[in-house]
Formats: C-alpha cells, sequence, structure tokens
C-alpha cells in the first residue's frame, strides 16, 4: 500500500529556510494532491498547502508568501520550504495524500519534528 | 483560534456512547463534506470519517458522523478504551480556498 516519509533537518534556525521531502513509496505520485499539514507542540492541526502533481499549488493565505512547495515525479517526491521561520513554526510537519483538492486526506505520513531554535 | 469549532474535551465509561461536536460556517461545512480523523497518541492522524458520514474500509461501525446545516458530530458507539484519542473535524472552506480543521477534542475512556 501507499506510504508516506517526510524527511528534513530536526532543528532549524530563527530567519532561515524550513526544507522537507515527502517520498511517496508503493504508489504513483501521479494524479493525486499531496498536501502539508503542521501540528505544533500541544495544539491542533494546520494546514499548510497541497500541490497537484503537475506541479499547481494552493496555501493557507498566512503562510502564503514563505511557502514554496514542489514536485519531482522522477523522484516520487514532493517538497516544502518555508522561509523566515520563527519558534512560530515549530511543530510536527505530515505530509498526506488526497484525490481531489478537497476530498478525502486517506494517508498520511509519520511527521516529521521541525524545532526553530539558535 | 481554529476555523472550526470543537470542544476540548469529551469523556465516557467503556460501552458508552459519546458524541463530538464541530461548527463551522456556510463557507466551509455548511457547502462542503465534513472529515473525522483520529489521531492516537503518538501517532499521525488517520481518516475516520469522510464526506460526512461514509467509513474507510476497516474503520469499525461504532464510528459514525452526521451533518446539518453548519454543524457536524461524531458518535462512537460501546466506546473502548483504544478509542482514547483526539479528534478533528475538517473541512474545505470556500472563502478561505482551503482545508480548515476543527482545535480537536481530546477524548478520554474513563
Amino acid at each position: 500500500q501507499v506510504q508516506l516519509q517526510e524527511s528534513g533537518p530536526g532543528l532549524v534556525k530563527p530567519s532561515e529556510t524550513l526544507s522537507l521531502t515527502c517520498t511517496v513509496s508503493g504508489g504513483s505520485i501521479s494524479s493525486y494532491y499531496w498536501s502539508w499539514i503542521r501540528q505544533p507542540p500541544g495544539k491542533g492541526l494546520e494546514w499548510i498547502g497541497y500541490m497537484y502533481y503537475s506541479g499547481s499549488t494552493n496555501c493557507d493565505p498566512s503562510l502564503k508568501s514563505r511557502v514554496t512547495m514542489s514536485v519531482d515525479t522522477s523522484k516520487n517526491h514532493f517538497s516544502l520550504n518555508l522561509t523566515s521561520v520563527t519558534a512560530a513554526d515549530t511543530a510536527v510537519y505530515y505530509c498526506a495524500r488526497h484525490g481531489t483538492a478537497a476530498g478525502r486526506m486517506d494517508v498520511w505520513g509519520q511527521g516529521t519534528t521541525v524545532t526553530v531554535s539558535s | 483560534q481554529s476555523v472550526l469549532t470543537q470542544p476540548p474535551s469529551a469523556s465516557g465509561t467503556p460501552g458508552q456512547r459519546v458524541t463530538i461536536s464541530c461548527s463551522g460556517s456556510s463557507s466551509n461545512i455548511g457547502n462542503n463534506y465534513v472529515y473525522w480523523y483520529q489521531q492516537l497518541p503518538g501517532t499521525a492522524p488517520k481518516l475516520l470519517i469522510y464526506r460526512n458520514n461514509q467509513r474507510p474500509s476497516g474503520v469499525p461501525d461504532r464510528f459514525s458522523g452526521s451533518k446539518s446545516g453548519t454543524s457536524a458530530s461524531l458518535a462512537i458507539s460501546g466506546l473502548r478504551s483504544e478509542d482514547e484519542a483526539d479528534y478533528y473535524c475538517a473541512a474545505w472552506d470556500d472563502s478561505l480556498g482551503g482545508w480548515v480543521f476543527g482545535g480537536g477534542t481530546k477524548l478520554t475512556v474513563l
């Protein structure tokens, strides 16, 4: 079955760029939407944005100016860049799959913890 | 402050039926499907209910979802200790053009 695995640095300095990758195994990245969701410590889920395998993207307006997403279909992975990070960006970051933009997120990665600290 | 409003906590004893509410607006719940996710301690969220009341394969029929107007509910019947988890509602928001989540409800099985 399809599995997602997030990867990236666990520690990022304030004002720097957070870069994460989600690798898709057991299935193709094509024909699906792929979202990033984060969960600050002790808090709820926050949607960051999604990208379609073709490369089109959509982000939460509050993060739009700092978010870049990309996809590499040859490597079956997609990536998130979040610039100018602060302590408020400390969270567990998840990637998830959905069949349509507004459809169910039926497969989730296990999550990766990112701490923003000097 | 989450766009969708859930009670922060809920509880019940084994065998009981509990419900968790999720309140939104016309731009999200009122005009789109509601989804529920279960997050067991230390794990990633898992899809529990989709399209208001549909269960993915493998989800017990003890879990059910409903929607009325701009509110939705998750019901868990025959409560079991393994149901102790955080539960989140989610919906597409037409005004935002993206996903919104509830703040989550921590379910305790007494």
